[in-house]
């Protein structure tokens, strides 16, 4: 079975500062990674993916996650934090071999960046 | 450049009646699918389509049904409402049949009363 984990329902930091939201994974062959961002009252958009190759990945807005497949993680960071980066993320993963189509999201964790 | 649009934006129902939830896209994506998105429970796929004239259940597919009649339009219907499905509905659509880089709608929000 496929899972997400997102330990932390919500992290908070200060304007300027580095960020990292951390997502942990469970699959059963290699996986296909994906972080997404939802910002109030709107849809989710995607932010970036690992699907192979660098185990540093960068995405949109300045973010980048790290593959990491012997701690089964794939947390997401960004170098120095903005009040706009405040909302929802979500990390999403799938199985290569699995049925087509089938994508998995973890619960979510709310980022708040403070001035 | 309208993407991924769903109709109606809330919707309140009582217990038992039926509905239509409407996801038009215009991207001419292969893969579309519904999710609902619970607080606590991050997203969970309820049905998904590859093309078409297919689609397959995901997690949570009881109560509701799907059809894929033309690539551009895939409507999720609630046969009998239950307060069990109140909830924010999430149409997203991809161009390839993996469904990888989803593009979402801006969600329904459906009370069950």
């Amino acid at each position: 079975a496929q899972s997400v984990a997102q330990p932390e329902d919500q992290v908070n930091v200060a304007e300027g500062n580095p960020l990292t939201v951390k997502c942990t994974y469970s699959v059963s062959g290699n996986p296909y990674l994906f972080w997404y961002v939802q910002y109030p009252n709107r849809g989710l958009q995607f932010l970036l993916k690992y699907i192979t190759g660098d185990n540093l990945v960068k995405g949109s807005y300045g973010f980048e996650a790290e593959f990491n497949k012997s701690q089964t993680s794939f947390h997401l960071k960004k170098p120095s934090a903005l009040v706009s980066d405040s909302a929802l993320y979500f990390c999403a993963v799938r199985d290569r071999g699995s049925t087509l189509g089938r994508l998995y999201f973890g619960r979510g964790t709310q980022l708040t960046v403070w001035p | 450049n309208a993407g991924v649009t769903q109709t109606p934006k809330f919707q309140v129902l009582k217990t038992g009646q039926s509905m239509t939830l409407q996801c038009a896209q215009d991207m001419n994506h292969e893969y579309m699918s519904w999710y609902r998105q619970d607080p606590g429970m991050g997203l969970r796929l309820i049905h998904y389509s590859v093309g078409a004239g297919i689609t397959d259940q995901g997690e949570v597919p009881n109560g509701y049904n799907v059809s894929r009649s033309t690539t551009e339009d895939f409507p999720l219907r609630l046969l009998s409402a239950a307060p069990s499905q109140t909830s924010v509905y999430f149409c997203a659509s991809s161009l390839n049949r993996e469904g990888e880089k989803l593009f979402f709608g801006s969600g329904t929000q459906l009370s069950v009363l």
